[in-house]
């Protein structure tokens, strides 16, 4: 399996633009991750969808931020307008469903970096 | 609620000593626990995991831990460092269960000297 797949890799815009990320989890993984990584905070868990519905948004940081899951193989974060404070790292993970081997470890992608000028 | 502590935000080793990075964490529940590792400009990898089965966990690249409930620890050791694990190193708890949220430490950045 080719892993957990993340495009862009890397994100320049201006403060004020729409960004939107996005990431196809590891095929047959029912659940999806969204993680923003900075030096000061570390890495902060998003939001989470199980089966493409989201179970988890208390992490999302402002309304400027939204996910969705239109499908088992596609997800987008999101945000809208960006700020200078929104520049961080930002990964996805999936994690197979209950009775799945493995079932309770999560798979990174290498991330997204977002840069807002 | 749960959280993770990492003591030292940097350790620096010489190539062949031991490697000791320190976890502490809190959790109102059986907790399951993980060390991931990060390389520069990479995603997390699993390193190894506690699920509540043997106390001593094996992982990739000659890396153990053990859990240690009396302690609420759970640190990450290697017998001789290599150059090739200089990296960012992070523990998670999860309370397990049908409920998998991660939630990391601040993580231990390795440096690994000649």
């Amino acid at each position: 399996d080719a892993g957990v797949i993340q495009s862009p890799r890397h994100e320049v815009t201006e403060m004020g633009q729409e960004v939107t990320l996005r990431c196809k989890p590891i095929s047959g993984h029912d659940y999806l991750f969204w993680y923003r990584q900075t030096m000061m905070r570390g890495l902060e868990l998003l939001i989470y969808f199980n089966n493409n519905v989201p179970i988890d948004d208390s992490g999302m940081p402002e309304d400027r931020f939204s996910a969705k899951m239109p499908n088992a193989s596609f997800s987008t974060l999101k945000i809208q307008p960006s700020e200078p404070r929104d520049s961080a790292v930002y990964f996805c993970a999936s994690r197979p469903g209950l009775g799945i081997p493995n079932t309770d470890t999560q798979y990174f992608g290498p991330g997204t970096r977002l840069t807002v000028l | 609620a749960q959280s993770v502590t990492q003591l030292g935000s940097h350790v620096s080793v010489s190539e062949g000593a031991l490697v000791l990075l320190r976890c502490n964490y809190s959790s109102s529940v059986p907790p399951y626990l993980f060390w991931y590792v990060q390389y520069p400009n990479q995603g997390l990898q699993l390193l190894l995991k506690y699920t509540s089965a043997a106390t001593l966990v094996k992982g990739i690249n000659g890396f153990e831990a053990e859990f240690k409930k009396s302690e609420t620890s759970f640190h990450l050791t290697k017998p001789s460092a290599h150059m090739s694990d200089a990296a960012e190193y992070f523990c998670a708890v999860s309370s397990g269960g049908s409920n998998y949220k991660l939630t990391f430490g601040k993580g231990t950045l390795l440096t690994v000297n000649p």
